[in-house]
């Protein structure tokens, strides 16, 4: 299994422009979410999926879209990005082991800095 | 709103040495408490996973407690190594299910050989 794996690694972009944050698992799990990583500010949740076609937001969603056509892909949209969304963005999946919670995995990042 | 607070910000220790890093919650109302490692520029790590039923959970040289009615969590790391050098994330799991975690601003631990 490859995990979870975030495309691209790093990313820069200018204000205004739009992308897209790439998220795949393959570990058939249900549940995928979004966070961003600033300093002295801890990771906080941006979106989150409970399963396909599900999804809601979390502390931090604005500037942000996300769908789950598919069990194994969670992408983040940005339509119009801001100097205020420089940060790492991480992705996670995890799924529910009766009785014993849930441990979340987490892909490697992507830097994006925005200009 | 859940906060999470871990003190301290950054510890530096000799090689071989126990260590407790804290973790404290304001909500108890929580369904589990997860401690993560994060090495520079890398992603999160799982570590240890404490259902709100259980007290503690042990992994190796580690071991996690929780006290829930008191709001706090300690990881203690047995005979410190210069490998175990990283930032450690304490996370409270809460929502229907425990997907949504709220997170610490993390402990950066240096182990000198």
């Amino acid at each position: 299994n490859a995990g979870v794996t975030q495309t691209p690694k790093f990313q820069v972009l200018k204000t205004g422009q739009s992308m897209t944050l790439q998220c795949a698992q393959d570990m058939n799990h249900e549940y995928m979410s979004w966070y961003r990583q600033d300093p002295g500010m801890g990771l906080r949740l941006i979106h989150y999926s409970v399963g396909a076609g599900i999804t809601d937001q979390g502390e931090v969603p604005n500037g942000y879209n996300v769908s789950r056509s598919t069990t194994e892909d969670f992408p983040l949209r940005l339509l119009s990005a801001a100097p205020s969304q420089t940060s790492v963005y991480f992705c996670a999946s995890s799924y529910s082991r009766q009785g014993r919670g849930n441990i979340q995995y987490f892909g490697a990042g992507t830097r994006l800095s925005v200009l | 709103k859940q906060e999470v607070t871990q003190i301290p910000a950054a510890l530096s220790v000799p090689e071989g040495e126990n260590l407790v890093l804290n973790c404290s919650f304001t909500d108890s109302a929580i369904y589990n408490l997860q401690w993560f490692r994060q090495d520079p520029g890398k992603g999160l790590t799982s570590l240890l996973l404490i259902q709100s039923s259980q007290r503690e959970q042990t992994s190796g040289r580690l071991n996690a407690s929780l006290d829930k009615s008191s709001g706090r969590s300690t990881l203690y790391i047995a005979a410190s190594q210069p490998g175990d050098s990283a930032t450690y994330l304490c996370a409270v799991g809460s929502g229907a299910g425990s997907y949504q975690l709220t997170f610490g601003k993390g402990t950066k631990l240096s182990v000198i050989p």
